[in-house]
């Protein structure tokens, strides 16, 4: 059974970075062609996907946000951290952590953390 | 990018009743098309890829169809668990994005 759980601060400044965690169970980046996704969810909003990193490294951002985002990933600990810079109100959201498997139709993400709400206010 | 577009934004059914919910693309994704449920405070959970391929443990009363630029989810017999909101999202390119969602509510 795979899980994903995220961590972090539920409380940021603007202009801080955010910095989260996600411990997940169940997979592993041995395993060729896994990924690791982030995404969120401003309230009231739709999903956006924000960044991935696969099994082998290589890692995709969304352009929009792609020069405040960082995906690193720990093989040892089962984590991958994501950090967004400059943070803003407007990120205020609920962020999730998801499994990107192997041999599917695509990129899709199943399944996803409960999510964890971060709120952007000084 | 790809834009994901679904039609309604919402809508009122009761129990027993089917719905379909729409999503359309700005450009031919073929049927890289996944549709996800999200409860309040619960994580997305995957319904259907590839269009119309049912997740494992999905009850059969959902289908999906579709292809190119324009998709439908279809939710047969509502039960009282299919009250949430669902979003459509392609799968074909980077980046990912997801139509806005749609609330199936009372």
């Amino acid at each position: 059974q795979i899980t994903l759980k995220e961590s972090g601060p539920m409380l940021v400044k603007p202009t801080e970075t955010l910095t989260l965690t996600c411990t997940f169970s169940g997979f592993s980046f041995r395993t060729s062609g896994v990924g690791v996704g982030w995404l969120r969810q401003p309230p009231g909003k739709a999903l956006e996907w924000l960044a991935l990193i696969y099994w082998d490294d290589d890692k995709r951002y969304s352009p929009s946000l792609q020069n405040r985002l960082t995906v690193t990933k720990d093989p040892s600990k089962n984590q991958v951290v994501l950090t967004m810079t400059n943070m803003d109100p407007l990120d205020t959201a609920t962020y999730y952590c998801a499994h990107r498997p192997i041999a599917t139709y695509g990129t899709l993400f199943d399944p996803w953390g409960q999510g964890t709400l971060v709120t952007v206010s000084s | 990018d790809i834009q994901m577009t679904q039609s309604p934004s919402s809508l009122s059914a009761s129990v027993g009743d089917s719905v379909t919910i729409t999503c359309r693309a700005t450009e031919s994704i073929t049927t890289y098309l996944t549709w996800y449920q999200h409860k309040p405070g619960k994580a997305p959970k995957l319904l259907i890829y590839a269009a119309s391929t049912l997740q494992s443990g999905v009850p059969s009363r959902f289908s999906g169809g579709g292809s190119e630029t324009d998709f439908t989810l279809t939710i047969n017999s509502l039960q009282p668990e299919d009250f949430a909101t669902y979003y459509c999202q392609q799968t074909f390119r980077s980046p990912w994005t997801f139509g806005q969602g749609t609330k199936v509510e009372i």
